[in-house]
């Protein structure tokens, strides 16, 4: 099961901030955060791991709620090279032996 | 580094007819899996693999066959191709599954007509 993104669009303004939710109906070992850009390929911005254990991108900070099956990503100072489709991938313990099923994605629009 | 490498880039097909859409990394990756992007619908996991001989489904994976013979390959084979396949997919590689980076090939758009 997807897990659920939102919200499944947003529009900033340069150096407006922003969060993306990311929520799992299952257990979770890990939530991953990945960028699109328009024509391109997903592009890994973070992980964070059960246990409080994150990975990534040095401008982007995300939380995981390991109770609650959520994640959140924090957009911060919002650039114009923000823009894209964001992604979360989940990990879970079930069938797909932790191979990531990922949201329906959330476009951000950064404008000047 | 090539990284992952899918071929080709674009194809259009007609229904009916079969193909294999290529995959192949170079950094020695376990875990390697194809997704399908339909607008709208996010990334779907169609197979995956966690070593050579071992493949298992994904959540959409009617119509579409795999094999993983070695390490480096991954190729995906549309058996009988319908317009309901019309997509652009995206072969993925890491080093395992929960705590490392996946790395995404360049997608291949396909339309079935």
């Amino acid at each position: 099961q997807q897990p659920v993104q939102s919200p499944q669009a947003v529009i900033l303004r340069e150096g407006e901030d922003a969060v993306i939710n990311c929520s799992s109906s299952k257990a979770l070992y890990s939530v991953h955060w990945y960028r699109q850009k328009h024509g391109e390929a997903p592009v890994f911005l973070m992980i964070l791991l059960k246990g409080g254990e994150q990975k990534g991108h040095d401008k982007i900070s995300a939380s995981f709620n390991e109770k609650k099956q959520q994640s959140s990503l924090y957009l911060t100072a919002s650039q114009l090279s923000y823009s894209g489709t964001y992604f979360c991938g989940t990990a879970d313990y079930g069938g797909s032996q932790g191979n990531l099923i990922f949201g329906k994605g959330t476009k951000l629009s950064v404008k000047p | 580094n090539a990284g992952v490498t899918q071929t080709p880039k674009f194809q259009v097909l007609k229904t009916g007819q079969s193909m294999t859409l290529q995959c192949a990394q170079d950094m020695n990756h376990e875990y390697m899996s194809w997704y399908r992007q339909d607008p709208g619908m996010g990334l779907r996991l169609i197979h995956y693999s966690v070593g050579a001989g071992i493949t298992d489904q994904g959540e959409v994976p009617n119509g579409y066959n795999v094999s993983r013979s070695t390490t480096e390959d991954f190729p995906l084979r549309l058996l009988s191709a319908a317009p309901s396949q019309t997509s652009v997919y995206f072969c993925a590689s890491s080093s395992s599954s929960q705590g490392t980076e996946a790395f995404f090939g360049q997608g291949t758009r396909l339309t079935v007509v």
